[in-house]
Protein backbone atom coordinates (compact mmCIF):
# COMPACT_ATOMS: atom_id res chain seq x y z
CA UNK A 1 0.00 0.00 0.00
CA UNK A 2 0.98 2.81 -0.73
CA UNK A 3 2.17 5.37 1.91
CA UNK A 4 3.76 8.85 2.57
CA UNK A 5 5.64 9.35 6.58
CA UNK A 6 6.18 12.17 8.07
CA UNK A 7 8.24 13.29 10.89
CA UNK A 8 7.62 15.10 13.51
CA UNK A 9 4.27 15.07 13.82
CA UNK A 10 4.70 18.32 15.51
CA UNK A 11 7.30 20.91 16.91
CA UNK A 12 7.81 24.12 18.95
CA UNK A 13 10.75 26.58 17.96
CA UNK A 14 11.37 30.58 18.83
CA UNK A 15 11.79 32.44 16.25
CA UNK A 16 14.69 32.89 14.19
CA UNK A 17 15.64 29.28 14.45
CA UNK A 18 16.08 26.26 11.75
CA UNK A 19 13.54 23.57 11.39
CA UNK A 20 13.98 20.77 9.28
CA UNK A 21 10.59 18.85 8.24
CA UNK A 22 11.33 15.18 7.28
CA UNK A 23 8.99 13.18 4.59
CA UNK A 24 9.56 9.65 3.52
CA UNK A 25 7.54 7.29 1.45
CA UNK A 26 7.01 4.14 -0.35
CA UNK A 27 4.66 4.19 -3.47
CA UNK A 28 4.48 2.31 -6.88
CA UNK A 29 4.80 4.93 -9.76
CA UNK A 30 6.72 7.87 -8.25
CA UNK A 31 6.37 10.81 -10.21
CA UNK A 32 6.78 14.10 -7.90
CA UNK A 33 6.64 14.94 -4.41
CA UNK A 34 5.30 18.17 -2.95
CA UNK A 35 5.41 20.48 0.12
CA UNK A 36 2.00 22.42 0.76
CA UNK A 37 1.20 24.66 4.00
CA UNK A 38 -1.55 24.73 5.38
CA UNK A 39 -2.56 27.48 7.67
CA UNK A 40 -6.14 28.12 8.30
CA UNK A 41 -8.21 26.24 5.48
CA UNK A 42 -6.40 25.13 1.93
CA UNK A 43 -3.42 23.95 1.68
CA UNK A 44 -1.57 26.25 -0.48
CA UNK A 45 1.29 24.76 -2.71
CA UNK A 46 5.00 25.54 -1.85
CA UNK A 47 7.49 23.16 -3.94
CA UNK A 48 7.51 20.24 -6.42
CA UNK A 49 10.41 17.59 -6.69
CA UNK A 50 10.68 15.09 -9.40
CA UNK A 51 14.99 15.04 -9.51
CA UNK A 52 16.79 13.80 -6.62
CA UNK A 53 19.52 16.43 -5.19
CA UNK A 54 18.59 19.30 -6.49
CA UNK A 55 17.37 21.86 -4.15
CA UNK A 56 14.31 24.04 -4.69
CA UNK A 57 14.41 27.30 -2.95
CA UNK A 58 11.86 30.08 -2.41
CA UNK A 59 13.36 32.77 0.34
CA UNK A 60 13.95 30.99 3.93
CA UNK A 61 12.25 27.91 2.35
CA UNK A 62 14.01 25.27 0.41
CA UNK A 63 13.35 21.54 0.15
CA UNK A 64 15.45 18.76 -1.46
CA UNK A 65 14.25 14.99 -2.63
CA UNK A 66 16.58 11.63 -2.43
CA UNK A 67 15.12 9.49 -4.79
CA UNK A 68 17.18 6.26 -3.92
CA UNK A 69 16.52 6.39 -0.06
CA UNK A 70 13.00 7.68 -1.12
CA UNK A 71 12.82 10.72 1.32
CA UNK A 72 12.54 14.66 1.41
CA UNK A 73 13.25 17.48 3.72
CA UNK A 74 12.02 21.03 3.99
CA UNK A 75 13.91 23.20 5.46
CA UNK A 76 13.25 26.80 7.09
CA UNK A 77 15.40 28.93 8.20
CA UNK A 78 14.93 32.13 10.23
CA UNK A 79 11.55 30.88 11.18
CA UNK A 80 8.83 33.48 11.86
CA UNK A 81 5.93 33.57 13.55
CA UNK A 82 4.42 33.94 10.21
CA UNK A 83 5.52 30.11 9.61
CA UNK A 84 3.39 28.86 12.27
CA UNK A 85 1.09 25.80 10.00
CA UNK A 86 1.29 22.26 9.14
CA UNK A 87 3.31 21.07 6.77
CA UNK A 88 2.26 18.84 4.27
CA UNK A 89 3.73 16.42 2.31
CA UNK A 90 2.25 14.60 -0.96
CA UNK A 91 3.59 11.95 -3.56
CA UNK A 92 2.21 11.83 -7.34
CA UNK A 93 1.93 8.91 -8.89
CA UNK A 94 2.13 8.63 -12.69
CA UNK A 95 -1.21 6.32 -14.52
CA UNK A 96 -3.95 7.35 -12.12
CA UNK A 97 -1.86 11.16 -10.79
CA UNK A 98 -2.87 10.51 -7.60
CA UNK A 99 -1.53 12.21 -4.51
CA UNK A 100 -1.36 10.47 -1.63
CA UNK A 101 -0.63 13.03 1.36
CA UNK A 102 1.14 12.28 4.98
CA UNK A 103 -0.43 13.51 8.00
CA UNK A 104 1.52 16.51 8.46
CA UNK A 105 4.46 18.05 10.69
CA UNK A 106 2.18 20.80 12.98
CA UNK A 107 4.89 23.45 13.48
CA UNK A 108 4.47 26.29 16.02
CA UNK A 109 6.82 29.57 15.96
CA UNK A 110 7.37 31.20 19.11
CA UNK A 111 7.95 35.02 19.24
CA UNK B 1 -7.18 32.38 -4.27
CA UNK B 2 -6.55 29.46 -6.20
CA UNK B 3 -8.60 28.99 -8.59
CA UNK B 4 -11.01 26.03 -7.19
CA UNK B 5 -14.22 26.96 -5.81
CA UNK B 6 -16.07 24.78 -3.73
CA UNK B 7 -19.83 25.60 -2.17
CA UNK B 8 -21.24 25.39 0.13
CA UNK B 9 -18.37 26.21 3.00
CA UNK B 10 -20.17 25.42 5.93
CA UNK B 11 -22.70 22.89 6.08
CA UNK B 12 -24.66 21.11 9.36
CA UNK B 13 -27.35 18.80 9.09
CA UNK B 14 -28.28 15.64 10.74
CA UNK B 15 -27.61 12.01 11.23
CA UNK B 16 -29.11 10.22 8.26
CA UNK B 17 -28.92 13.00 5.75
CA UNK B 18 -27.99 13.44 2.21
CA UNK B 19 -25.59 16.25 0.78
CA UNK B 20 -23.91 17.18 -1.41
CA UNK B 21 -20.63 19.08 -2.23
CA UNK B 22 -19.60 21.22 -5.27
CA UNK B 23 -16.50 21.69 -6.84
CA UNK B 24 -15.44 23.79 -9.82
CA UNK B 25 -12.02 23.35 -10.57
CA UNK B 26 -9.67 26.17 -12.02
CA UNK B 27 -9.85 26.78 -15.72
CA UNK B 28 -8.31 24.45 -17.87
CA UNK B 29 -7.70 21.27 -15.29
CA UNK B 30 -9.16 18.15 -16.37
CA UNK B 31 -8.29 16.79 -13.14
CA UNK B 32 -10.46 16.63 -9.65
CA UNK B 33 -9.75 15.50 -6.56
CA UNK B 34 -11.44 14.72 -3.43
CA UNK B 35 -10.27 14.49 0.41
CA UNK B 36 -11.25 14.51 3.44
CA UNK B 37 -9.52 15.82 6.79
CA UNK B 38 -10.80 14.93 10.21
CA UNK B 39 -9.56 16.50 13.17
CA UNK B 40 -6.08 16.47 13.68
CA UNK B 41 -5.73 13.84 10.28
CA UNK B 42 -3.85 14.19 7.39
CA UNK B 43 -5.73 14.61 3.89
CA UNK B 44 -7.22 11.45 3.43
CA UNK B 45 -7.73 10.43 0.00
CA UNK B 46 -11.52 9.64 -1.34
CA UNK B 47 -11.70 9.72 -5.32
CA UNK B 48 -9.83 11.15 -8.62
CA UNK B 49 -11.87 12.49 -11.99
CA UNK B 50 -10.04 13.10 -14.81
CA UNK B 51 -12.23 14.32 -17.57
CA UNK B 52 -15.34 12.89 -16.87
CA UNK B 53 -13.91 9.50 -15.74
CA UNK B 54 -13.33 8.05 -12.77
CA UNK B 55 -9.52 7.37 -12.18
CA UNK B 56 -8.70 5.95 -8.25
CA UNK B 57 -10.63 5.63 -5.51
CA UNK B 58 -9.23 6.04 -1.85
CA UNK B 59 -10.75 4.76 0.98
CA UNK B 60 -14.34 6.44 -0.20
CA UNK B 61 -17.38 4.92 1.67
CA UNK B 62 -19.79 3.19 -0.32
CA UNK B 63 -22.14 5.60 1.35
CA UNK B 64 -20.38 8.08 -0.49
CA UNK B 65 -20.36 9.09 -4.56
CA UNK B 66 -19.01 11.06 -6.87
CA UNK B 67 -18.88 12.41 -10.42
CA UNK B 68 -17.85 14.85 -12.61
CA UNK B 69 -19.99 16.57 -15.34
CA UNK B 70 -19.14 17.53 -18.66
CA UNK B 71 -18.27 21.07 -17.70
CA UNK B 72 -15.91 19.54 -15.44
CA UNK B 73 -17.21 20.15 -12.42
CA UNK B 74 -17.28 17.64 -9.60
CA UNK B 75 -19.78 16.87 -7.24
CA UNK B 76 -19.14 14.33 -3.77
CA UNK B 77 -22.76 12.85 -2.73
CA UNK B 78 -22.60 11.99 1.04
CA UNK B 79 -25.69 9.82 2.25
CA UNK B 80 -27.10 8.75 5.47
CA UNK B 81 -24.58 10.73 7.21
CA UNK B 82 -23.14 9.76 10.85
CA UNK B 83 -21.21 11.54 13.13
CA UNK B 84 -18.01 10.51 12.40
CA UNK B 85 -18.20 11.94 8.83
CA UNK B 86 -18.02 15.16 10.20
CA UNK B 87 -14.83 16.92 8.89
CA UNK B 88 -13.23 18.63 6.12
CA UNK B 89 -13.87 18.04 2.98
CA UNK B 90 -11.42 19.77 0.14
CA UNK B 91 -11.20 19.59 -3.67
CA UNK B 92 -8.50 19.77 -5.65
CA UNK B 93 -7.96 20.31 -9.38
CA UNK B 94 -4.52 20.19 -11.72
CA UNK B 95 -3.39 19.52 -14.86
CA UNK B 96 -2.11 16.58 -15.64
CA UNK B 97 -0.61 15.43 -12.70
CA UNK B 98 1.36 19.00 -12.10
CA UNK B 99 0.87 20.22 -8.79
CA UNK B 100 -2.53 20.10 -7.44
CA UNK B 101 -4.32 23.70 -5.96
CA UNK B 102 -6.95 23.48 -3.42
CA UNK B 103 -10.23 24.82 -2.85
CA UNK B 104 -11.51 26.35 0.63
CA UNK B 105 -13.20 23.42 1.40
CA UNK B 106 -16.31 22.62 2.75
CA UNK B 107 -17.39 22.09 6.75
CA UNK B 108 -19.68 19.30 7.73
CA UNK B 109 -21.29 19.20 10.80
CA UNK B 110 -23.59 16.04 11.29
CA UNK B 111 -25.62 16.70 14.45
Amino acid sequence: EDKVVQSPLSLVVHEGDTVTLNCSYEVTNFRSLLWYKQEKKAPTFLFMLTSSGIEKKSGRLSSILDKKELFSILNITATQTGDSAIYLCAVSTSGTYKYIFGTGTRLKVLA
Amino acid sequence: DSGVTQTPKHLITATGQRVTLRCSPRSGDLSVYWYQQSLDQGLQFLIHYYNGEERAKGNILERFSAQQFPDLHSELNLSSLELGDSALYFCASSAQGIEAFFGQGTRLTVV
